[in-house]
């Protein structure tokens, strides 16, 4: 079946200090790939999506891109803030089902 | 709109017990789901709906039933609770299985069986 692997954390970093977050899939056909987050007592939110190889998809300064070569969708940002405290998820989408990794922590201080 | 509202926010049960966790969406989204929130395992799918009358088994279905009779609502329904269902649950919406905008998450219920 469809599986994503995410690094564990936590991953602290300081303040404006460059974040990578690794995830790769196993998936048949063509899935959609994507980002969530969960900041501390709230529900998952999309933070970016790609639907084909090669696709680039950013938000808020983060950006991922769908490497089907390499079975990879790692999160990137090259400043982070103590605002980007959370839980972050990688995931596919195929078909009805949408499959999440076990979710990274990352930690930024001051 | 409301979005994603999921009642209660937290219960305890005890083992055999029976509850129901409740979902419901104001954006007369088709797609709903309810998930499973455990520590180093991320979120696993427990069953999903593309419509009203139509349900269907997730990834770990086992000790949970789910009805779909309006667009609005999906309960979550726990038969006899056991230890192992201690849990955070989510609901989710979106517009279609395979959502441009992503799905729309509740704030979760934090359950705990003793």
């Amino acid at each position: 079946g469809d599986s994503v692997t995410q690094m564990e954390g936590p991953v602290t970093l300081s303040e404006e200090a460059f974040l990578t977050i690794n995830c790769t899939y196993t998936a048949t056909g063509y899935p959609s790939l994507f980002w969530y987050v969960q900041y501390p007592g709230e529900g998952l939110q999309l933070l970016l999506k790609a639907t084909k190889a090669d696709d680039k998809g950013s938000n808020k300064g983060f950006e991922a891109t769908y490497r089907k070569e390499t079975t990879s969708f790692h999160l990137e940002k090259g400043s982070v803030q103590v605002s980007d405290s959370a839980v972050y998820f990688c995931g596919l989408n195929a078909g009805n089902m949408l499959t999440f990794g076990g979710g990274t922590r990352l930690m930024v201080k001051p | 709109n409301a979005g994603v509202t999921q009642t209660p926010k937290f219960q305890v049960l005890k083992t055999g017990q029976s509850m129901t966790l409740q979902c419901a969406q104001d954006m007369n989204h088709e797609y709903m789901s309810w998930y499973r929130q455990d520590p180093g395992m991320g979120l696993r799918l427990i069953h999903y709906s593309v419509g009203a009358g139509i349900t269907d088994q997730g990834e770990v279905p086992n000790g949970y039933n789910v009805s779909r009779s309006t667009t609005e609502d999906f309960p979550l329904r726990l038969l006899s609770a056991a230890p192992s269902q201690t849990s955070v649950y989510f609901c989710a919406s979106s517009y279609s299985s395979t959502p441009q905008r992503g799905q729309f998450f509740g704030p979760g219920t934090r359950l705990t069986v003793l």
